[in-house]
């Protein structure tokens, strides 16, 4: 049972290129989100997903996008990159109605 | 909207010794509490959580945290810390609205042990 399982777990960009970063997750959980972390400022939410099909913007979500094709996977896309979007990145899902989640392992990106 | 404190961002304690983390939040009603801890270069791993009833609620790894309604906190204790308690946590409030459920995380404190 891998969980919460994010690829890459590491990337250096630099500034204007394009990627995606994917959460897959294995538990049948409706919502999936993705965070990122930044020091001294905790986590924080970047857009987030209730179902398969659908997505919504959480506190952060300037110059990122997100899909949910599939209920067990969830992208996170930066279309252009830029050096503020330099910080490690957590994927996490839960059942719909509880409000604490399974988190991934990180993805750290630095943007050049 | 809801926000977290936690007011220490680094603390240092001795191996064996007493720790409490503080944690406040400010939320109309009574949320849904967290604590996650993440060790360097890992992901987070909920510690706890408390939905309703008791307040004094136990996690893993020893730890323990109390609900008191009347601070708006949910400070994080454990009687005596190890070498490998080390790492970054993080208090959380969250709550169920439909199609709305996702946390809040405060900024984190960095714990430290000594010898």
């Amino acid at each position: 049972n891998a969980g919460v399982t994010q690829t890459p777990k590491f990337r250096v960009l630099k500034t204007g290129q394009s990627m995606t970063l994917l959460c897959a997750q294995d538990m049948n959980h409706e919502y999936m989100y993705w965070y990122r972390q930044d020091p001294g400022m905790g986590l924080r939410l970047i857009h987030y997903s209730v179902g398969e099909g659908t997505t919504a913007k959480g506190e952060v979500p300037d110059g990122y996008n997100v899909s949910r094709l599939k209920k067990q996977n969830f992208l996170l896309g930066l279309e252009s990159a830029a050096p503020s979007q330099t910080s490690v990145y957590f994927c996490a899902s839960s059942f719909g109605g509880q409000p604490f989640a399974f988190f991934g392992q990180g993805t750290r990106l630095t943007v050049v | 909207a809801q926000s977290v404190t936690q007011p220490d961002i680094h603390i240092t304690v001795s191996e064996g010794a007493s720790l409490e983390l503080r944690c406040n939040y400010s939320y109309g009603a009574t949320p849904y509490l967290f604590w996650y801890v993440q060790s360097p270069g890992q992901g987070l791993q909920l510690l706890l959580k408390y939905f309703s009833g008791d307040t004094l609620v136990q996690g893993i790894k020893g730890f323990e945290a109390e609900f008191k309604r009347s601070q708006s906190s949910f400070n994080l204790r454990k009687p005596s810390v190890h070498w490998s308690d080390a790492a970054e946590y993080f208090c959380a409030v969250g709550f169920t609205n439909f199609g709305n459920e996702k946390l809040t995380f405060g900024t984190g404190t960095r714990l430290t042990i000594i010898p």
